[in-house]
This record gives C-alpha cells, sequence and structure tokens, in this order.
C-alpha cells in the first residue's frame, strides 16, 4: 500500500469553479509534505510545502491545509482556470534519510 | 527488476571541476527526471526527457548544468565548473510515460564540491 494515497484520481471541473484535493499519507516520521504541479509534458513545480507546524499555506489561487494528527492534507484551488488543468502530485517527506514519497497524483481537467 | 540506479554513490570534487553523474532508469520507462535537493531544502526540479521531444529544462539553475539521454535510456547530469553550492544530492527518477504520476527514484548521487 502506497503511503500517499490521493484523491481523487481524477477531476473534471467548469472554468470558474472550486475544487479540492485530498492527499492522506502514513510517512512517518513526518518532515515536509509539499504539493505539485505538473503540466502534461514538463517537470512537476512545487506549490506549497508544510511542515508539521504549519497548518494552511496559500500560493495565489492554490491553497493548502495540513492536519497533522489526522495525517490528511487538501489542496484547494479557487476559481479555477482552464491552465489549472493538471496533475497535482502530493510528496511527503519523512526525516529518514529525507526519504519522499510521492502520491499517484490527481489529473484535474478544467473545462470551459 | 531492477530499479533506477545512479552513479556514482558519492562524489567529491574540488571547486572548478566538471563532474557527470549517471541516471539508469527502470527499462522500458519514457519519462526520466533529474531533481536535486540541498541540505535543508526540498525537492528541486533540474530537467525532464520524454521520449524523443524536447527536453524541459526550465529547471536548470545555470547553464553550467546540461544532461543527455541517450537512446532513450541512459541519462547522464553534467555540471561544469562545479561550485560549492552544487553540493547536494542528486535524484534521478522514471516513470512509465509522461502522464504517469508515480515517479521511481534512483537512490542518488551526493555530490560535495570542496
Amino acid at each position: 500500500k502506497n503511503q500517499v494515497e490521493q484523491s481523487p484520481q481524477s477531476l473534471i471541473i467548469l472554468e470558474g469553479k472550486n475544487c479540492t484535493l485530498q492527499c492522506n499519507y502514513t510517512v512517518s516520521p513526518f518532515s515536509n509534505l509539499r504539493w505539485y504541479k505538473q503540466d502534461t509534458g514538463r517537470g512537476p513545480v512545487s506549490l506549497t510545502i508544510m511542515t508539521f507546524s504549519e497548518n494552511t499555506k496559500s500560493n495565489g489561487r492554490y491553497t493548502a491545509t495540513l492536519d497533522a494528527d489526522t495525517k490528511q492534507s487538501s489542496l484547494h484551488i479557487t476559481a479555477s482556470q482552464l491552465s489549472d488543468s493538471a496533475s497535482y502530485i502530493c510528496v511527503v517527506t519523512s526525516y529518514n534519510n529525507n526519504d519522499m514519497r510521492f502520491g499517484a497524483g490527481t489529473r484535474l481537467t478544467v473545462k470551459p | 527488476g531492477a530499479g533506477v540506479s545512479q552513479s556514482p554513490s558519492n562524489k567529491v570534487t574540488e571547486k572548478g571541476k566538471d563532474v557527470e553523474l549517471r541516471c539508469d532508469p527502470i527499462s522500458g520507462h519514457t519519462a526520466l527526471y533529474w531533481y536535486r535537493q540541498s541540505l535543508g531544502q526540498g525537492l528541486e526540479f533540474l530537467i525532464y526527457f520524454q521520449g524523443n521531444s524536447a527536453p524541459d529544462k526550465s529547471g536548470l539553475p545555470s547553464d553550467r548544468f546540461s544532461a543527455e539521454r541517450t537512446g532513450g535510456s541512459v541519462s547522464t547530469l553534467t555540471i561544469q565548473r562545479t561550485q560549492q553550492e552544487d553540493s547536494a544530492v542528486y535524484l534521478c527518477a522514471s516513470s512509465w510515460t509522461e502522464s504517469s504520476y508515480e515517479q521511481y527514484f534512483g537512490p542518488g548521487t551526493r555530490l560535495t564540491v570542496t
């Protein structure tokens, strides 16, 4: 079982709508959690990073939350744009040798 | 089966020297990524190869960095005229296709520039 589970696997929304992506993890001991955006044919780009003491982090229309107690994170996208169509990847890093665990990602499609 | 392999596992070099880091992706994986992880920093994307397409080089920090992927398999990351700030762990990852988010990472090469 993957130590980082993302849901949904894919999502289609209309332009202008909001959406929330989920990431649950079992990685321990926890160091940090990152959300990446990966456009098709491009490398992943970091959106946010949160450590244990942070429970929310914003980057423009992207807002990530972290509940370290329940080991859950979410990425909320506000007023979606066509350019938000991409894969969103949750990566959790452990203090054990900085071991990184990637979620399988959520593929978001924003339609006009 | 064999996973992603990288060599060398550790490299110590003097400032100003050139270094080459090698990555052997999982057989059949068409997508290959290079990342850098500096001490106390997170994952930094460097370059991405997908099949025969032109690589995405948007993450390369300077023109001292370059990478090649020969025959759609093995990749070499070259750093010319190394600087101390280049010291980091360089990670390579591969995936089945560009749309496969599951990336399989190699063990990394720890580069130390003295």
